[in-house]
C-alpha cells in the first residue's frame, strides 16, 4: 500500500493562478480531509469527504473547492491564488466504521504552496 | 465553543520521562488521540484513547479523564528522535454523525542530551 500520497510536493504560484493539489489513497477509507498548517500554527481543517459524491466544508473554506468523485481521489482547487494562502497542505484519510477501532488519520506527506 | 489548551514548549533529557498535558472543551466527544509531527514533515499517530484511564504503547502512554476534559502523553526513556511536536486532537461527532478531529497548536519537546 501507497497509503496517502500527495502531489506536487512543491509549488510556486503567481498570485490570481489557479492550481490543483491531488490527493490520492488506496486503504479504502471513507473519510478524507483537507488541512493547512502555517509555521508555528495548529492544523485547520479546509473541506472533509465522508465517502465519494459527499463533501463538506471545515474552519477554513473559503478560496478553495473540493470534488470526491471516487472514494480514492480527493483533489483541492486553489482559485485565484493569494500570498495568504501560502502554507503546507496536508491531505489525511481515516476509515469511521462501527466497530470502536482507533480510525486514526493517516497523513500523506504535504504540499508546500508558495505564493508570490 | 471549542478549545485545546497545551503547553507550548518542553525541554526534557535524553532518558528522562516526560508528560504533556492537554486539557479540552468540545461538543460531541468521541475520543481523543495524540499525533507526533517533526519539523517539516506529516503528522504520525501515536495513541488513541476513548475511555477513561491509561493506554500503555512501548514508551508511550497516554491518559484520559472525560469527566475532567483532560488528557496527558507519558513519554519514557526519552531519545533524541523524540524532538517534535506533539498534538493533542479531539474527535467531535456532530449532528450529522460525522467525525472531525480538532487540533491544537501542539507541543514542541527539545530533548537535550
Amino acid at each position: 500500500n501507497a497509503g496517502v500520497t500527495q502531489t506536487p510536493k512543491f509549488r510556486i504560484l503567481k498570485i490570481g493562478q489557479s492550481m490543483t493539489l491531488q490527493c490520492a489513497q488506496d486503504m479504502n477509507h471513507n473519510y478524507m480531509y483537507w488541512y493547512r498548517q502555517d509555521p508555528g500554527m495548529g492544523l485547520k481543517l479546509i473541506y472533509y469527504s465522508v465517502g465519494a459524491g459527499i463533501t463538506d466544508k471545515g474552519e477554513v473554506p473559503n478560496g478553495y473547492n473540493v470534488s470526491r468523485s471516487t472514494t480514492e481521489d480527493f483533489p483541492l482547487r486553489l482559485e485565484l491564488a493569494a500570498p495568504s494562502q501560502t502554507s503546507v497542505y496536508f491531505c489525511a484519510s481515516s476509515y469511521i466504521g462501527r466497530s470502536y477501532s482507533y480510525n486514526e488519520q493517516f497523513f500523506g506527506p504535504g504540499t508546500r504552496l508558495t505564493v508570490l | 465553543g471549542q478549545n485545546i489548551d497545551q503547553p507550548t514548549e518542553m525541554t526534557a533529557t535524553e532518558g528522562a520521562i516526560v508528560q504533556i498535558n492537554c486539557t479540552y472543551q468540545t461538543s460531541g466527544f468521541n475520543g481523543l488521540f495524540w499525533y507526533q509531527q517533526h519539523a517539516g514533515e506529516a503528522p504520525t499517530f501515536l495513541s488513541y484513547n476513548v475511555l477513561d484511564g491509561l493506554e500503555e504503547k512501548g514508551r508511550f502512554s497516554s491518559f484520559l479523564s472525560r469527566s475532567k476534559g483532560y488528557s496527558y502523553l507519558l513519554l519514557k526513556e526519552l531519545q533524541m528522535k523524540d524532538s517534535a511536536s506533539y498534538l493533542c486532537a479531539p474527535r467531535t461527532r456532530d449532528a450529522g454523525n460525522n467525525r472531525k478531529l480538532i487540533w491544537g497548536l501542539g507541543t514542541s519537546l527539545a530533548v537535550n542530551p
